[in-house]
C-alpha cells in the first residue's frame, strides 16, 4: 500500500460545484502539502501544514482552502470550483529531520467543465 | 523569490550519457534536489545536493555550484525506462523551509 493515499484519484465535476481531494498519510510525518501541477507550469504549493493546528497559504491559495484533521489527514476543497482549477493534485509528506524531502501521493486529476 | 530554469525537453539515446541542467536564483537557499516524474505519476525523489560538489548514486549524480546558481543531473547508462520528466527543486531559507520546483525537463530515451 501507498504511504500517502489520495481520493480520489480521477474526479470530473462542473463549475461552481463544491469539491474535496482527501489525503492520508502513514509516515508519521507532520509536515503536509498540497501542490498542483499544470503543464508548463510545475509545481506550485497550495497550502501546508506543520501539524495539526497549523495551516498556511502557500503561492497559488486563492480559490482553495484546507482542514488537517488529524496528524494523518489533510484535505483540500475547492469551495466553488471554476475550470482554470482543472489541474493534477499532489499531496505530500516531509521529514523536516532527514533531508527534508518531499514524498508524494499518486495524485488526483480534476477536471472541471 | 525564487526563479528556477531547465530545458523543457531533451532527446538521448539508449546507453549514452546525457546532462540535465538547472540554473536558480533565490532569496535565500538551503538545498537542492532532482525528482523523477514518469507520465501520470507521482515524482519520487532521487538526489540531494546542499554543499558544492558532486553526489554519486548508482546511475545518476548530481552535482551543485551555490557560488553559480547552478546543478545538473548526469544519468548514465540510459535506459529506455529512463524516459521521465525530471524536476529540480530548491529549498527556500525561511522558516518554513518550502520547495519551489522548476518548470521540468522531459526527457525521452531512444533505442
Amino acid at each position: 500500500d501507498a504511504d500517502v493515499t489520495q481520493t480520489p484519484r480521477n474526479r470530473i465535476t462542473k463549475t461552481g460545484k463544491r469539491i474535496m481531494l482527501e489525503c492520508s498519510q502513514t509516515k508519521g510525518h507532520d509536515r503536509m502539502y498540497w501542490y498542483r501541477q499544470d503543464p508548463g507550469l510545475g509545481l506550485r504549493l497550495i497550502y501546508y501544514s506543520f501539524d495539526v493546528k497549523d495551516i498556511n497559504k502557500g503561492e497559488i491559495s486563492d480559490g482553495y482552502s484546507v482542514s488537517r484533521q488529524a496528524q494523518a489527514k489533510f484535505s483540500l476543497s475547492l469551495e466553488s470550483a471554476i475550470p482554470n482549477q482543472t489541474a493534477l493534485y499532489f499531496c505530500a509528506t516531509s521529514d523536516p529531520g532527514n533531508t527534508g524531502e518531499l514524498f508524494f501521493g499518486e495524485g488526483s486529476r480534476l477536471t472541471v467543465l | 523569490g525564487q526563479n528556477i530554469d531547465q530545458p523543457t525537453e531533451m532527446t538521448a539515446t539508449e546507453g549514452a550519457i546525457v546532462q540535465i541542467n538547472c540554473t536558480y536564483q533565490t532569496s535565500g537557499f538551503n538545498g537542492l534536489f532532482w525528482y523523477q516524474q514518469h507520465a501520470g505519476e507521482a515524482p519520487t525523489f532521487l538526489s540531494y545536493n546542499v554543499l558544492d560538489g558532486l553526489e554519486e548514486k548508482g546511475r545518476f549524480s548530481s552535482f551543485l555550484s551555490r557560488s553559480k546558481g547552478y546543478s545538473y543531473l548526469l544519468l548514465k547508462e540510459l535506459q529506455m525506462k529512463d524516459s521521465a520528466s525530471y524536476l529540480c527543486a530548491v529549498r527556500d531559507q525561511t522558516g518554513a523551509n518550502n520547495l519551489f520546483f522548476g518548470t521540468g525537463t522531459r526527457l525521452t530515451v531512444i533505442p
